[in-house]
């Protein structure tokens, strides 16, 4: 079985300053990871994904995400907050030997505050 | 514009009375999925379709149905709605050929049964 955990239901950070959203997961084989944000009131938007490469991973909006087979984690990170990042984020995770390319598992969301 | 839409958006409802939430997509994608977002529970997946016809259960499928006679469209049925399904209900649609990777969400269904 797949799962992904969260463990801050929220993080506050001061414009302009780095962030960090953490995510770890759990799966039997090599896994697909995703990232996604979802805006008062709107849908999830996808962010960014790690399929295989590079362990760094670029994704929309100046974030990126680092992948870290060992410690199983794929943390989101951006260099400097803006106020406008703040939302909810969600970390997916999907096993890819399943064959199920449907079958994503969210993780319980992490609230991201920046504040002036 | 490529988009998922869902209808309704917000809808009050009585215990047992049958409704449908339906979703559409028109990025001719193969993959569809109906989830639902509850506080501290993050989003969990009821139901998923590979293509038209094809159907599978997810986390959380009791209470609901499904069906996909048409790729465009994955309607999510509540036979006899209990108050526990009262939740936030988002339908997500992704392509085969990008490998089912990035799923792209509708606006969100909030119900509300009573």
């Amino acid at each position: 079985a797949q799962s992904v955990a969260q463990p801050e239901d929220q993080v506050n950070v001061a414009e302009g300053n780095p962030l960090t959203v953490k995510c770890t997961y759990s799966v039997s084989g090599n896994p697909y990871l995703f990232w996604y944000v979802q805006y008062p009131n709107r849908g999830l938007q996808f962010l960014l994904k790690y399929i295989t490469g590079d362990n760094l991973v670029k994704g929309s909006y100046g974030f990126e995400a680092e992948f870290n087979k060992s410690q199983t984690s794929f943390h989101l990170k951006k260099p400097s907050a803006l106020v406008s990042d703040s939302a909810l984020y969600f970390c997916a995770v999907r096993d890819p030997s399943t064959g199920t390319a449907s079958k994503l598992t969210f993780g319980t969301g992490t609230r991201l505050q920046v504040t002036l | 514009e490529a988009q998922v839409t869902q209808n309704p958006r917000y809808l009050i409802t009585v215990t047992g009375k049958k409704l449908t939430v339906t979703c559409s997509q028109n990025m001719n994608h193969e993959y569809m999925s109906w989830y639902r977002q509850d506080p501290g529970l993050g989003l969990r997946q009821i139901y998923y379709s590979m293509n038209v016809e094809v159907t599978d259960k997810g986390d959380v499928p009791e209470g609901y149905k499904v069906s996909r006679k048409e790729k465009r469209n994955f309607p999510l049925i509540l036979e006899s709605p209990s108050p526990n399904q009262t939740s936030l209900y988002f339908c997500a649609s992704s392509s085969q050929l990008a490998g089912g990777h990035e799923q792209f969400f509708g606006p969100g269904t909030r119900l509300t049964v009573l």
